[in-house]
């Protein structure tokens, strides 16, 4: 079974740049059945999702993020990343690694503990 | 992108009675080619990520409770625990996956008992 684990600073400054990993065990990050995402949830937002990548390297981003948004695969450390830039109060929230499986717009299976990320100075 | 739209806010329980949450879609997320509903319902309790528990409207995940079922098509769905127990109390959420660009959520439901 798949297992998820989120890693990465847990404060970050405004105007700054968010970077988070998401370490696959149980699995490889190279299996084609898998589309590899990021959601995040806060009081104000509920769930939302970022962006999902293919283990190809395909990536597919929520059109409100997708101008801050880089999501990359590491698959010689069987990890995924994200990258949020220029951020604000408003990107505080938990964020989550999860799986889909088949395609990207599919239920999410597998997912992260979840990591609290904080934007303030 | 597709709005999900979850009713009540909250609800509030008692061992051993029904619950229903329901979930509008703002369009159908029925895909008439293979008849399916491209609707996932999801069980999060506090401090842990959400959990699926049924996929298609209405299939449920391995390990879920037949005390959880899933209903509805095209905007209208359902999720019905038939017989609530202790373990049961969270917050339930409806996702759509059913078209680009988004897979979106509902805003949720707290079930308390």
């Amino acid at each position: 079974q798949v297992q998820l684990q989120e890693s990465g600073p847990g404060l970050v400054k405004p105007s700054e740049t968010l970077s988070l990993t998401c370490t696959v065990s149980g699995g490889s990050i190279r299996n084609n059945t898998y589309y590899w995402g990021w959601l995040r949830q806060s009081p104000g937002k509920g769930l939302e999702w970022i962006g999902s990548i293919y283990y190809s390297g395909s990536t597919y981003y929520n059109p409100s993020l997708k101008s801050r948004v880089t999501m990359s695969v590491d698959r010689s450390k069987n990890q995924f990343s994200l990258k949020l830039t220029s951020v604000t109060a408003v990107d505080t929230a938990v964020y989550f690694c999860a799986t889909t499986s088949g395609y990207y717009l599919a239920p999410f299976d597998y997912w992260g503990q979840g990591t609290l990320v904080t934007v303030s100075s | 992108d597709i709005v999900m739209t979850q009713s009540p806010d909250s609800l509030t329980v008692s061992l051993g009675e029904r619950a229903t949450i329901n979930c509008k879609s703002s369009q159908s997320i029925l895909y008439i080619s293979n008849n399916k509903n491209y609707v996932a319902w999801y069980q999060q309790k506090p401090g842990q990520p959400p959990r699926l528990i049924i996929s298609w409207a209405s299939t449920r995940e391995s390990g879920v409770p037949d005390r959880f079922s899933g209903s509805g098509s095209g905007t209208d769905f359902t999720l019905t625990i038939s017989s609530l127990q202790a373990d049961d109390a969270g917050v339930y959420y409806c996702q759509q996956y059913y078209t680009t660009p988004s897979p979106t959520f509902g805003q949720g439901t707290k079930v308390e008992i």
